[in-house]
This record gives C-alpha cells, sequence and structure tokens, in this order.
C-alpha cells in the first residue's frame, strides 16, 4: 500500500515570506497528524484531524500557522509570515482511528527560512 | 500537560551488548508507542503497546509497558551496528519523547 506522501521534500525561503506544504495520507486513514520536528529534538505535534474536523490544535502557532484538510483527505499546512525559528522538518503522518492505532508518518518536508 | 521524558539521551554502546532504554509519562496512558528514525530520514513504527504488562519483541528488541509505573522500556539484545538510530516513544496522541540516539560501535 502506498504510504503518506508529502511535498516539497525542501524548500527554502526569506523570512516574512510564506509557504505551503501537502499531505496525502494513506487511504481509508481518519486521522492526520501535523508535526513539527526541530534538529535534534523530538516531534511536536501542530495539529490533527479526525476526517476533515479539528481534535487537537493547541499547540499550533494560530497568528502564523493555518491547516486544513478538505474533504477529509488531503491537508495543506500553511506559514505566513515564516520566522527564522519555524526552520524545520514538517512531519505528516495518518493511522486509521484516532486511538490505538499507530500512526505512519511521510517523509517529511525540509523547510530553511532564511 | 502531558511529558514524556526518555533516559538516555544519548547512548553509545558496543556490538553483542545488551541496554535498555527508559520512557517515562506524566499522566496515566494505556497505550504508548515506540518508533525509530534513521539520519534524515522519516519515523517508522517500531511498538505498539495498548495494556498493562504488554510485552512485544521483534528481532533484537524488546518492549514493555507498565502503566501503574507510567514507564515502558526499549530493551536491545546483542546489539548489531545496524540498530544505531534514534529511538522516541510517543504517548496518547502521539506526545513524544526527545528521543534517545544510539549509537552501536564495533
Amino acid at each position: 500500500e502506498a504510504g503518506v506522501a508529502q511535498s516539497p521534500r525542501y524548500k527554502i525561503i526569506e523570512k516574512r515570506q510564506s509557504v505551503a506544504f501537502w499531505c496525502n495520507p494513506i487511504s481509508g486513514h481518519a486521522t492526520l497528524y501535523w508535526y513539527q520536528q526541530i534538529l535534534g529534538q523530538g516531534p511536536k505535534l501542530l495539529i490533527q484531524f479526525q476526517n476533515n474536523g479539528v481534535v487537537d490544535d493547541s499547540q499550533l502557532p494560530k497568528d502564523r500557522f493555518s491547516a486544513e484538510r478538505l474533504k477529509g483527505v488531503d491537508s495543506t499546512l500553511k506559514i505566513q509570515p515564516a520566522k527564522l525559528e519555524d526552520s524545520a522538518v514538517y512531519l505528516c503522518a495518518s493511522s486509521l482511528y484516532r486511538r490505538n492505532t499507530e500512526a505512519f508518518f511521510g517523509q517529511g518536508t525540509r523547510l530553511t527560512v532564511v | 500537560e502531558l511529558k514524556v521524558e526518555q533516559n538516555p539521551l544519548f547512548l553509545s554502546m558496543q556490538e553483542g551488548k545488551n541496554y535498555t532504554i527508559y520512557c517515562n509519562y506524566s499522566t496515566t496512558s494505556d497505550r504508548l508507542y515506540w518508533y525509530r528514525q534513521d539520519p534524515g530520514k522519516s519515523l517508522e513504527s517500531l511498538f505498539v503497546l495498548l495494556s498493562n504488562g504488554a510485552v512485544k519483541q521483534e528481532g533484537r528488541l524488546m518492549a514493555s509497558l507498565d502503566t501503574k509505573a507510567r514507564l515502558s522500556t526499549l530493551h536491545i539484545t546483542a546489539a548489531v551496528h545496524d540498530l544505531s538510530a534514534t529511538y522516541f516513544c510517543a504517548v496518547e496522541k502521539l506526545v513524544f519523547g526527545k528521543g534517545t540516539k544510539l549509537t552501536v560501535n564495533p
């Protein structure tokens, strides 16, 4: 079965610019997660969707980050405007159900803000 | 706020030796996940532990869960170089620890 697809793989932008990341989860997976992983740290949950509804966005910096999952399938994460500290790998993951099942991760998008 | 602590954060060990990585978490949870991450790569699921006393083994890795102690362990038996990676535990809605970077030396 196909895995979680993310694009782009790499992105370099200047601070104050905007950027968007795309994620296509595994077919049939109802739950979708976006994580931010700064170099040398564990992934930090930004937002969790169940189908097209938001379950948890408590750690999403809503003044600059936004995410949507239209039709409960693909998702986009946007940063506007970007700051230097946003440089990180952005990981998308999906799972069958919200509880008790492991999540499968995509390859991530490495963002560098200069 | 749920906190997940792993120790050690860095582990250098010789091939053939045994060692244990610990994962403590701050609030009650009945599910815990272990993941592996190779440099520059994404996360690979290793184990899903869903009940107190759960034990799972895959090759040289064995994971266990004690929900009363809020503790999970990842035991490495007779380490080989291929096990070199960063290992993460995660609890509940995938709140991750900081990871344990394991290096297995010949």
